[in-house]
């Protein structure tokens, strides 16, 4: 079982807004990681979006839009991208990250649509 | 500002060393904390962590591609340098550098250089 899974595509309209997940393996507890996300648009490298560990343990990225937060579902062992008020130029990959076991994992990665 | 630069073939053929190299202008290597990582992305596929470096010269490697990886840094060119030993077509990929340290990791990203593993 992979360290971190997301959901291979989400779809959603202009104006709605999107939660990304980024799922924990069992034994992993999602509390005690820091979540980092990226957003990569087609032919360009990813970009640092924000990274999301609890409520006073966050960091925006730098001209990162407000409407982009990250936060955490327990119950459901994940980290959580919630993209609102969708625009056209929301459509991208995302990609979780932690830091496990001296190592970077990354997840698979969500494709957005954005229609 | 912070840019990262890859560089190295675009076509290596099976069983051969790819080098690659990251050079960097805007922080240093030799700043406590920092660090310089690599990542690379088959076409259509999703992103992979392969090996980091740190300011004090600690090094850590992706489990899976521990035994073909060698991460190394040269401070005073302000560059990082990966090889990969015993490459296969399955290594075909975009290949990224990127700074971290601290609470902050990958960030930016360098432009990455396409790596064709072909015979």
């Amino acid at each position: 079982q992979a360290v971190l899974t997301q959901p291979s595509s989400l779809s959603a309209s202009p104006g709605a807004s999107a939660s990304l997940t980024c799922t924990l393996r069992s034994g992993i507890n999602v509390g005690t990681y820091r979540i980092f996300w990226y957003q990569q648009k087609p032919g360009s490298p990813p970009q640092y979006l924000l990274r999301y560990k609890s409520d006073s343990d966050k960091h925006q990225g730098s001209g990162v839009p407000s409407r982009f937060s990250g936060s955490k579902d327990a119950s459901a062992n994940a980290g959580i991208l919630l993209i609102s008020g969708l625009q056209s130029e929301d459509e991208a990959d995302y990609y979780c990250m932690i830091w496990h076991s001296n190592f970077w994992v990354f997840g698979g990665g969500t494709k957005l649509t954005v229609l | 500002q912070i840019t990262l630069k890859e560089s190295g073939p675009t076509l290596v053929k099976p069983t051969q060393t790819l080098t690659l190299t990251c050079t960097f202008s805007g922080f240093s290597l030799s700043t406590s904390g920092v660090a310089v990582g690599w990542v690379r992305q088959p076409p259509g596929k999703a992103l992979e962590w392969l090996a980091l470096i740190y300011w004090d010269d600690d090094k850590r490697y992706s489990p899976s591609l521990k035994s073909r990886l060698t991460i190394t840094k040269d401070t005073s060119k302000n560059q990082v340098v990966l090889t990969m030993t015993n490459m296969d077509p399955v290594d075909t990929a975009t290949y990224y550098c990127a700074p971290g340290g601290g609470n902050n990791w990958f960030d930016p990203w360098g432009q990455g250089t396409l790596v064709t593993v072909s015979s």
